[in-house]
């Protein structure tokens, strides 16, 4: 099974508003990853998880908090969210090494597609 | 530091007609290289990989092969088909780096 799942599917929020993603993976896999997509755009990458610690951040602003509550599950917090983070958040997971060091292929989630109002 | 580089899309074929989507990179290390789809509204699905130098990946139809001298992925299919219209993103890994880049993705349309 090569599946990560994501809800919810669409959201959308006001700018006062505290939402939270979700990200799920079922395929052992000890590194998580948040990436935020733009129309037109490539993914960027935002944040890192290895073995449930944050090892990348990516210089996101504080709005964006995320958690990884055990090796499956990664959730991104969101505050106070401006229009311009309007955009598909995907999540991926992949190998990490013994050294955490992140390895090979990643495998992406379907997205939420976020609109601030 | 690395890099991956696409050709500009989009890319309008007929059906049937043979695909090329050029990819070239620039690395420091011995990267991984990958081709990810992107169907409209989804998120990214894995295409294809190849792990080391002259490593053919495969799937449905595709193809490309990592080619070092050349620094390529080119990314290739015999006959499309209209379901193949989506955006083409070609992606490196370096373990030097411990990163993952992509490049800018090639939209693909395929008319009936």
């Amino acid at each position: 099974d090569t599946e990560v799942t994501q809800t919810p599917k669409h959201l959308v929020m006001g700018m006062t508003n505290k939402k939270s993603l979700k990200c799920e993976q079922h395929m052992g896999h000890r590194a998580m990853y948040w990436y935020k997509q733009k129309a037109k755009k490539p993914p960027e990458l935002m944040f890192v998880y290895s073995y449930e610690k944050l090892s990348i951040n990516e210089s996101v602003p504080s709005r964006f908090s995320p958690e990884c509550p055990n090796s499956s599950l990664l959730n991104l917090h969101l505050h106070a969210l401006q229009p311009e983070d309007s955009a598909l958040y995907l999540c991926a997971s992949s190998t990490s090494g013994t050294s955490g060091r992140l390895t090979d292929t990643q495998y992406f989630g379907p997205g939420t597609r976020l609109t601030v109002l | 530091g690395d890099s991956v580089t696409q050709m500009e899309g989009p890319v309008t074929l007929s059906e049937e007609a043979f695909l090329t989507i050029n990819c070239t990179y620039t690395a420091t290390g011995y990267p991984s290289l990958f081709w990810y789809v992107q169907y409209p509204g989804e998120g990214l699905q894995l295409l294809l990989k190849a792990t080391k130098a002259d490593d053919k990946g495969s799937n449905k139809g595709f193809e490309a092969t990592y080619r070092k001298e050349t620094t390529s992925f080119h990314l290739e299919k015999g006959s499309v088909q209209v379901s193949d219209s989506a955006v083409y993103f070609c992606a490196l890994s370096d373990q030097s780096f411990n990163k993952f880049y992509f490049g800018s993705g090639t939209k693909l349309n395929v008319k009936p």
